[in-house]
């Protein structure tokens, strides 16, 4: 079956603007999280929703980055006047439930300059 | 929060050798260690993982070990092959999977 879905796969924006990044879960799971991923590291928590509500949003650097589940579905994460520290892969990943194991999309390149 | 080490970042192996990667964790609570391999351009891809409450779990050519006592887990695969190369990464978590990355190893299978 279909697996995450990130979109765009790339973005290249300019500093000081504002940036979407789509992802759609596999169909059925109930928790969605974003993780942020620098070259050379392993993937770094930002948020996850069970639902529509953000269960725990301690990894978002701050409050220029901010992500919606309005339908309990599609996620968007959002970042305003974004910084050239903000490159980096943004990858999301869903699961039937909190327990059960997380399936990664391909993520968005993010490139500020 | 939740600290995980891993090493070596870099391990270049024979084909058909065995190759073993070692993660070590701080946070005594952790409870699930998932493993994931990473190719250039894809996201993390799940190939094994354990909970606290195992001490070995064995899928074909892919094992794990836990040492609760000690903190750490390691990755064992044998007969590697070159589709085995990639970035292998360790992960730790106390649930609801807000998962601790280690730092990566890339595995290279030299044919």
């Amino acid at each position: 079956g279909a697996g995450v879905s990130q979109t765009p796969s790339n973005k290249v924006t300019e500093k000081g603007k504002y940036v979407e990044l789509r992802c759609d879960p596999i169909s059925g799971h109930t928790a969605l999280y974003w993780y942020r991923q620098s070259l050379g590291q392993g993937p770094e928590f930002l948020i996850y929703f069970q639902g529509t509500g953000a269960a725990d949003d301690s990894g978002l650097p701050n409050d220029r980055f901010f992500a919606v589940r309005p339908e309990g579905s599609v996620s968007t994460l959002k970042i305003q006047r974004t910084e050239r520290g903000d490159s980096a892969v943004y990858l999301c990943a869903s699961s039937w439930t909190t327990d059960s194991p997380l399936h990664f999309g391909n993520g968005t390149r993010l490139t500020v300059t | 929060g939740e600290n995980v080490e891993q090493h070596p970042s870099t391990l270049s192996v024979q084909e058909g050798d065995s190759a073993v990667i070692k993660c070590t964790y701080s946070d005594s609570a952790s409870n699930y260690f998932p493993w994931y391999k990473q190719e250039l351009g894809k996201g993390p891809q799940l190939i094994i993982d354990i909970r606290s409450n195992v001490g070995e779990k064995k899928d074909q050519r892919i094992a794990v070990t836990l040492n609760k006592t000690a903190k750490h887990f390691s990755l064992h695969i044998t007969e590697t092959q070159p589709e085995d190369s990639a970035v292998y990464f360790c992960a730790a978590t106390t649930g609801a999977n807000n998962l601790f990355f280690g730092t990566g190893t890339r595995l290279t299978v030299i044919p």
